[in-house]
Order: C-alpha cells, then sequence, then structure tokens
C-alpha cells in the first residue's frame, strides 16, 4: 500500500524559505512512470497545484510562482522535497504532495498545515 | 480566478442526480479527472481518464468530456456524497490544472 506524508514547519515567518519533505513509502521512487506533485489548499479555498517531478527527473512548475519553487527527488530516501522561498502571509495553506503513473493522483498524503506569520 | 471553470455551489434532494460541470479551453481534447473531498481529509479520486471509476468507488458516480466541458454526475445522491469537487486536467506546457471546486450540499 502506498502512503505518502508530508513533514516541514509548521510555522514560516515571512520572508523565510519553506521546505516541505513528502516521503513516500510502499513503493519506490524508481518505479518508471511514477510522478510527484506538490498541492497546496489555503483554508477554505481550492486546490492550486505547485510543482510536479516526472519519472526521468523533469520538473514543472505553475507559472505565477515558478521563481519561488524548487522541486527535488531524492530517491535514497525515498522523497520529494519542495523549496518555496520568500513566504507571505498568502501562502499560508495546507501542503499536499500526491503521486501519478498517468495524469491523475490516485494517492494523496494528509496535508500539512503551514502558517506563515511573525 | 481558477485554471478551470466551475459552479461554485450545487444543491440536490436525496436520491436525485447531481451533476457538476467543469469548463476549460478545449477541455475535450484532453482526460479530466474528479476528486472529492470531504472536511479535514485529503482529496479522494472518484473519476479518472473523463469516465472511469477507481476500484471502491460506487457506480452512481459517473463522469464524461466533450467540447469544453467535462462533466461528472451523481445517480441517486446520499448524504454521504456531501463534499466539495474538483477537476483536474493539464495543459499543454505540462502544467497542472484545477477547477475551483464545487461544493456540493445533499438537502
Amino acid at each position: 500500500q502506498v502512503t505518502l506524508k508530508e513533514s516541514g514547519p509548521v510555522l514560516v515567518k515571512p520572508t523565510e524559505t519553506l521546505t516541505q519533505t513528502c516521503t513516500v513509502s510502499g513503493v519506490s521512487l524508481d518505479n518508471a512512470g511514477l510522478g510527484v506533485s506538490w498541492i497546496r489548499q489555503p483554508p477554505g479555498k481550492a486546490l492550486e497545484w505547485l510543482a510536479h517531478i516526472f519519472s526521468n527527473d523533469e520538473q514543472s512548475y505553475r507559472k505565477s510562482l515558478k521563481s519561488r519553487l524548487t522541486i527535488s527527488r531524492d530517491r535514497s530516501r525515498s522523497q520529494v522535497v519542495l523549496t518555496m522561498t520568500n513566504m507571505d502571509p498568502v501562502d499560508t495553506a495546507t501542503y499536499y504532495c500526491a503521486q501519478t503513473y498517468s495524469d491523475y493522483f490516485d494517492s494523496w498524503g494528509q496535508g500539512a498545515l503551514v502558517t506563515v506569520s511573525s | 480566478s481558477y485554471d478551470l471553470t466551475q459552479p461554485p455551489s450545487v444543491s440536490v434532494s436525496p436520491g436525485q442526480t447531481a451533476t457538476i460541470t467543469c469548463s476549460g479551453d478545449k477541455l475535450g481534447d484532453k482526460f479530466t479527472h474528479w476528486y472529492q473531498q470531504k472536511p479535514t481529509q485529503s482529496p479522494l479520486l472518484i473519476i479518472y481518464q473523463d469516465d472511469k471509476r477507481p476500484s471502491g468507488i460506487p457506480e452512481r458516480f459517473s463522469g464524461s468530456n466533450s467540447g469544453d466541458t467535462a462533466t461528472l454526475t451523481i445517480s441517486g445522491t446520499q448524504t454521504v456524497d456531501e463534499a466539495d469537487y474538483f477537476c483536474q486536467s493539464w495543459d499543454s506546457s505540462a502544467a497542472v490544472l484545477f477547477g475551483g471546486g464545487t461544493k456540493l450540499t445533499v438537502l
């Protein structure tokens, strides 16, 4: 059974950099075709896709946030890491990681709430 | 604004059919997927590649996609179906698109 779990700071100060880690278990990140996305959801609002890393390690980013985002994969630790620079209170959200072998997300993490406040 | 357009809310009586739409430019040329999200829970895939149901998803959930609009249909809606529903697709630049979400109320 595949599980994904997000981890990282609960509270971040404005202008700081957020580093969120998605640990994948039950499947190898080396599996052909496996991609992972980061998706966030501000309280009471819609899902917002942030970044995706494909099985060949190519990356795709939300155009409006591309300058602030980096997604990477650590196969040895079975982790996918998202960094987001220059955090702002509007970035307060639950951050999810989700996996796909195709074009839909069939497994999601439980989500991690990140609050941006001084 | 959101990547794909959904109605903010839909209301339906128990046992009736609920229809939730998702609109985007030439959406019918791409696959659309649907997720259900209940309060405090992560999204759950309920329809993939326009009209396929993952294992364990009730048959009352169905989907279609044509032209600029994808549609999620819930036949014989039950109170347990009350949730937020999000559509998802990809654009030509390998970016993921989500709809703004539809709150389904069953009353």
